[in-house]
């Protein structure tokens, strides 16, 4: 079956520091890839996307990495705020979201 | 519109009872799924309607879990006759066909059964 996975369970860095988050994938077919930041009790908050086409993408201090001949997927963090301690996903979907198992990332002052 | 809501944030039951639980999707949104998150793990996908249609089932999805979108627009998810294993997180999600532009999740419906 499908899968999705993050390659780190926890990631601890310092504020101000960038934090890279990564995950593979394993279905080729896959076209579409989202991060999510979870805080406790909270459902997944969207942060970036990609399509399949692509393989970098910009946000407001946030970067997603797509490297379609590994399976790869990487969410960098640039700044690291202590306001960014969460969870956090990735996502693949040809059809609907399959979740990897997540990354906490945590934030020393 | 406010996005995706989800009711009962919390539900604590005895263990053999049914529950149902209600998902408001994004107005604009055809497509809605569920999924669901017990503490530590990621999302795991249940099912997911277009429109009124149940266009996927997962094999998670044993014969005690019912969803509905009778006029494609909210959705209930009924677990009969409940187990302590059923205990999770039920997270509804919505998004416009193919996912464009995101899925929208909802704060979810804690489910404790004891």
């Amino acid at each position: 079956g499908e899968s999705v996975g993050l390659h780190l369970p926890t990631l601890s860095v310092q504020e101000g520091d960038n934090s890279i988050i990564n995950c593979a994938y394993s279905n080729s077919a896959s076209d579409y890839f989202i991060w999510y930041k979870q805080e406790s009790g909270k459902g997944p908050q969207f942060i970036i996307d990609i399509r399949s086409n692509m393989d970098k993408r910009q946000g407001q201090r946030v970067t997603v990495l797509l490297n379609k001949t590994v399976k790869h997927l990487s969410l960098q963090i640039a700044a690291t705020q202590p306001g960014d301690s969460a969870v956090y996903f990735c996502a693949s979907s040809p059809s609907k979201l399959i979740f990897g198992q997540g990354t906490t990332l945590q934030v020393k002052p | 519109d406010t996005g995706v809501s989800q009711d009962p944030r919390h539900k604590i039951t005895k263990r053999g009872q049914n529950v149902t639980f209600r998902c408001d999707p994004i107005s604009e949104h055809n497509r809605l799924y569920w999924y669901r998150q017990t503490l530590g793990q990621g999302p795991e996908f249940l099912t997911y309607f277009q429109n009124e249609a149940q266009l996927e089932k997962s094999r998670l999805l044993s014969d005690r879990f019912s969803a509905e979108r009778p006029k494609g627009s909210f959705s209930t998810l009924e677990i009969q006759r409940t187990e302590q294993g059923d205990s999770a997180m039920y997270l509804c999600a919505s998004s416009f066909t193919g996912g464009d532009y995101g899925y929208t999740f909802g704060s979810g419906t804690r489910l404790t059964v004891v």
